[in-house]
């Protein structure tokens, strides 16, 4: 009955190389997330979509590329592969609502080990 | 001036101790607050909301103040358990549910 699920846990891959990963929530949620946290902790959202369409898109090398089937999945491909994007990518989703509200709250998968070699 | 700023830590206090963190926001137009707590190698879990009146959740408390644009978290009676990375988030409002974190501030309770 996990919320929030992502695959692969770890990935360990060479530069240049090609990878995908694909995150899937059962909350019934319209906002899915891609987050990535460094080597320092800083936890930076990538990309946010709604219902499928994309909302968010901070500035992200066009080298990683989300994808959001329906909006229980939100899947992140990433093209030749860089050591600078070795980190942790988590994703995330919450209840679309109104501002203020505790529906905001953003339920996080466990995140996906990347080690560019 | 960063958007979301929070003391790294660590805070290292003995068991039973109250601590207290602090985050800083630059966007007077934020929306909404939050703490999340993060153990090592784990996702970010939500610990609490912070509201305008500020709340309580047992032996955590938060609170925002909007003129000087922080929220604070305090923990009495520190256990154990409660080591861990807390972040703080802000919704900076503007439509979509774009909330940023700060970088977290790491406790260690030790016994």
């Amino acid at each position: 009955d996990t919320a929030v699920s992502q695959t692969p846990k770890y990935l360990v891959t060479q530069m240049g190389n090609d990878k995908s990963i694909k995150c899937e929530q059962n909350l019934g949620h319209d906002t899915m997330y891609w987050y990535k946290q460094d080597s320092k902790k800083f936890l930076k959202i990538m990309f946010s979509y709604n219902n499928k369409e994309l909302i968010i898109n901070e500035t992200v090398p066009n080298r990683f590329s989300p994808k959001s089937p329906d909006k229980a999945h939100l899947n992140l491909h990433i093209n030749s592969l860089e050591l600078g994007d070795s980190a942790v990518y988590f994703c995330a989703s919450s209840q679309e609502g109104l501002a203020g509200g505790y529906e905001e709250t953003q339920y996080f998968g466990p995140g996906t080990r990347l080690l560019v070699l | 001036r960063k958007e979301v700023e929070q003391d790294p830590g660590p805070f290292n206090v003995p068991e039973g101790a109250t601590v207290a963190f602090n985050c800083t926001y630059s966007n007077s137009a934020s929306q909404s607050f939050f703490w999340y707590r993060q153990d090592c190698r784990k996702e970010p879990k939500l610990l609490m909301s912070v509201y305008s009146s500020g709340n309580e959740d047992g032996r955590f408390t938060a609170q925002l103040n909007r003129a000087s644009q922080y929220i604070s978290l305090l923990i009495r009676d520190s256990k154990l358990s409660d080591s861990a990375t807390y972040l703080c988030a802000v919704n900076m409002g503007g439509g979509y549910q774009k909330v940023t974190f700060g970088t977290g501030t790491k406790l260690q309770v030790i016994p």
